[in-house]
């Protein structure tokens, strides 16, 4: 079965760093690109980066270029997401999604994790 | 703003087709990429629901259909059923911004 777990949420100060992870099993990690999609409190989904199978292509939102830093191990089946100088506007569920090919500017995204809450307040 | 344009909520009855709509620009759908939807059960996470405008993953009843057209794409519900109270969430990629890009969700309530 295929399964994503994210975990690394918590409470946060403004201007603070927090480092997301995700753990995938059940399928060929390496083959696949990778995604970070979040959702604050009672809005939409919102794109936060993305990952080619070899790291070779990144994708970042604009809301967070410059402070957010996607990657992968993929001896370790992992994703991370780096989070710096984070904000209130960052406060939302961080979702861990699977690219359903190599690629993450072309192929959709067909397997997501539950989610890990990240909460930024002094 | 989303990039993406959704209506906000749809109603039906039981029994009826609903159809959502998806709009977007010369960036993104109506540059000829594909269109995605998603179902976002309450309290759950997103689900994969059509893609490649009107493919349906193994698993999802024949009632969900997509189609797309120009700029715009659109998610058609037959036989509405109260379990299909969820939100609906349309994406594509945007050339422009060098990333994926979101509908603003249309929430689905079965009178």
């Amino acid at each position: 079965e295929v399964q994503l777990v994210e975990s690394g949420g918590g409470l946060v100060q403004p201007g603070r760093s927090l480092r997301l992870s995700c753990a995938a099993s059940g399928f060929i990690f390496d083959d696949y690109a990778m995604h970070w999609v979040r959702q604050a409190p009672g809005k939409g989904l919102e794109w936060v980066s993305g990952i080619s199978w070899n790291s070779g292509r990144i994708g970042y939102a604009d809301s967070v270029k410059g402070r957010f830093t996607i990657s992968r191990d993929n001896g370790k089946n992992s994703l991370y997401l780096q989070m710096n100088s984070l904000r209130g506007e960052d406060m939302a569920l961080y979702y861990c999604a699977k690219g359903s090919g190599s690629y993450f500017s072309y192929y959709y995204m067909d397997v997501w994790g539950k989610g890990t809450t990240v909460t930024v307040s002094s | 703003q989303s990039v993406l344009t959704q209506p906000p909520s749809v109603s039906g009855a039981p029994g009826q087709r609903v159809t959502i709509s998806c709009t977007g620009s010369s960036s993104n759908i109506g540059a000829g990429y594909d269109v995605h939807w998603y179902q976002q059960l309450p309290g759950t996470a997103p689900k994969l629901l059509i893609y490649a405008n009107s493919d349906r993953p193994s698993g999802v009843p024949d009632r969900f259909s997509g189609s797309k057209s120009g700029t715009s794409a659109s998610l058609a519900i037959t036989g509405l059923q109260a379990e299909d109270e969820a939100d609906y969430y349309c994406q594509s990629y945007d050339s422009s911004l060098s990333g994926w890009v979101f509908g603003g969700g249309t929430k689905l309530t079965a009178l």
